[in-house]
């Protein structure tokens, strides 16, 4: 089984600042990793799939990057709303997995 | 817009079966481009995908899982159901349910609102 490990698990940032989240694979997985989005009490929201392709309606700031075992979520300019626990999938291969999620905090 | 719903018991004895339903609205559960899944997410823990169906009725499962879950469809009434049998504490989560897009690119593109399930006596 293909398991992810995402870092930090934990962030605290200030509005405007530029945050990176990483999630690794522990094999190759091409380019099928799905980065999401949840907020308290909520469903995930899809934000960016085929590890780099923004989900219609996601705000640009949002971006993603990399291929094979490791890739980056990147937050252009944190804004409140961005609030949210995020979490990334892998959907490589059989059973489907996510990663543990990475907190992230407006100071 | 496709919307997915969530129905079922909210509070299952240990030992018991563990039923939910999906209903499925602006869409349809029949549709090639699509798989139906369901992933669950235990009290203040990440998720865990639990496996999916293809309207054929093929399915795959969490090898995890895989001895306890049956999901199937219902193309009369647009919905996908999940059983889980044998249920303990550690089946306490919530229970979502998912579309997920087949092709050009494979991920979960509509998730339902979650419905909380309680293992308990």
């Amino acid at each position: 089984d293909i398991q992810l490990t995402q870092s930090p698990s934990f962030l605290s940032a200030s509005v405007g600042d530029r945050v990176t989240i990483t999630c690794r694979a522990s094999q190759g997985i091409s380019s099928y990793l799905a980065w999401y989005q949840q907020k308290p009490g909520k469903a995930p929201k899809v934000l960016i799939y085929a590890a780099s392709t923004l989900q219609s309606g996601v705000p640009s700031r949002f971006s993603g990057s990399g291929s094979g075992t490791e890739f980056t979520l990147t937050i252009s300019s944190l804004q409140p709303e961005d609030s949210a626990t995020y979490f990334c999938q892998h959907l490589n291969s059989y059973p489907l997995a996510f990663g543990g999620g990475t907190k992230v905090e407006i100071k | 817009q496709v919307q997915l719903q969530e129905s079922g018991p909210g509070l299952v004895k240990p030992s018991e079966t563990l039923s939910l339903t999906c209903t499925v609205s602006g869409g349809s559960v029949s549709s090639g481009s699509y798989y139906w899944s369901w992933i669950r997410q235990p009290p203040g823990k990440g998720l865990e995908w639990i496996g999916f169906i293809y309207n054929s009725g093929s399915t795959n499962y969490n090898p995890s899982l895989k001895s306890r879950v049956t999901i199937s469809l219902d193309t009369s009434k647009n919905q996908l159901s999940l059983k889980l049998s044998s249920v303990t504490a550690a089946d306490t989560a919530v229970y979502y349910c998912a579309r997920v897009l087949r092709f050009p690119y494979f991920y979960m593109d509509v998730w339902g609102k979650g419905t909380t399930v309680t293992v308990s006596s």
